[in-house]
């Protein structure tokens, strides 16, 4: 059985820093895309970030890029995410998703419980 | 920036079929992704590709894509289709996957 379990999330000051991790189980960890999707309270998705299966190629959202980083660990199955400099707008609920595919344009067909980040001083 | 816009809310008596819509411009040249959200829990995928369903996903949902606009469309739509549904799509002009605001189903 395909599964993702997020850990990470917590509450931080503003300008502070966190790092999420996906844990990874069920299926060839290197062979699929994956990505990060956040959704603020009451809100819609929100796409962050992307890594290929081979880990080469990223991609970032616009509002978090130069703060965040994604990464992948394929001898531990876990994907990452870095959040530096985080600001009171990047609160919400963080996702991680198995894409259908190795390469980026592939659906997120498989989602974890996500992870709550909250950013408040 | 690349956008997608979806009705915030649609109704639809149970037994009947759903439209839920969403545009962009040229979104015919892109694949659409749909995922639905019950309360309190993680997205689903429903349809991938335009008009792909994965497996697991009932016969009853489907979709199409031309010109500017896609639709999921729920046939025989049950109770327990009430959720949030959310459109996707590729814009690889700027490598970013863009999501649709969401419309709330009401089964009513």
């Amino acid at each position: 059985e395909v599964q993702l379990l997020e850990s990470g999330g917590g509450l931080v000051q503003p300008g502070g820093s966190l790092r999420l991790s996906c844990a990874a189980s069920g299926f060839t960890f290197s062979s699929y895309a994956m990505s990060w999707v956040r959704q603020a309270p009451g809100k819609g998705l929100e796409w962050v970030s992307a890594v290929s299966g081979s880990g080469g190629t990223t991609f970032y959202a616009d509002s978090v890029k130069g703060r965040f980083t994604i990464s992948r660990d394929t001898s531990k199955n876990t994907l990452f995410l870095q959040m530096n400099s985080l600001r009171a707008d990047d609160t919400a609920v963080y996702y991680c998703a198995k894409q259908t595919r190795g390469y980026l344009e592939s659906a997120f067909g498989i989602w974890g419980q996500g992870t709550m980040v909250t950013v408040s001083s | 920036s690349y956008e997608l816009t979806q009705p915030p809310s649609v109704s639809v008596s149970p037994g009947q079929t759903a439209s839920i819509p969403c545009s962009g411009d040229k979104l015919g040249d892109k694949y659409v992704c749909w995922y639905h959200q019950k309360p309190g829990q993680s997205p689903v995928l429903v349809i991938y590709q335009d008009s792909k369903r994965p497996s697991g996903i009932p016969e009853r949902f489907s979709g199409s894509n031309s010109g500017n606009t896609a639709t999921l469309t729920i046939s025989g739509t049950q109770a327990m289709d009430e959720a949030d549904y959310f459109c996707q799509a590729w814009d690889s002009s700027t490598a970013n996957w863009v999501f649709g605001g969401g419309t709330k189903l009401a089964v009513l």
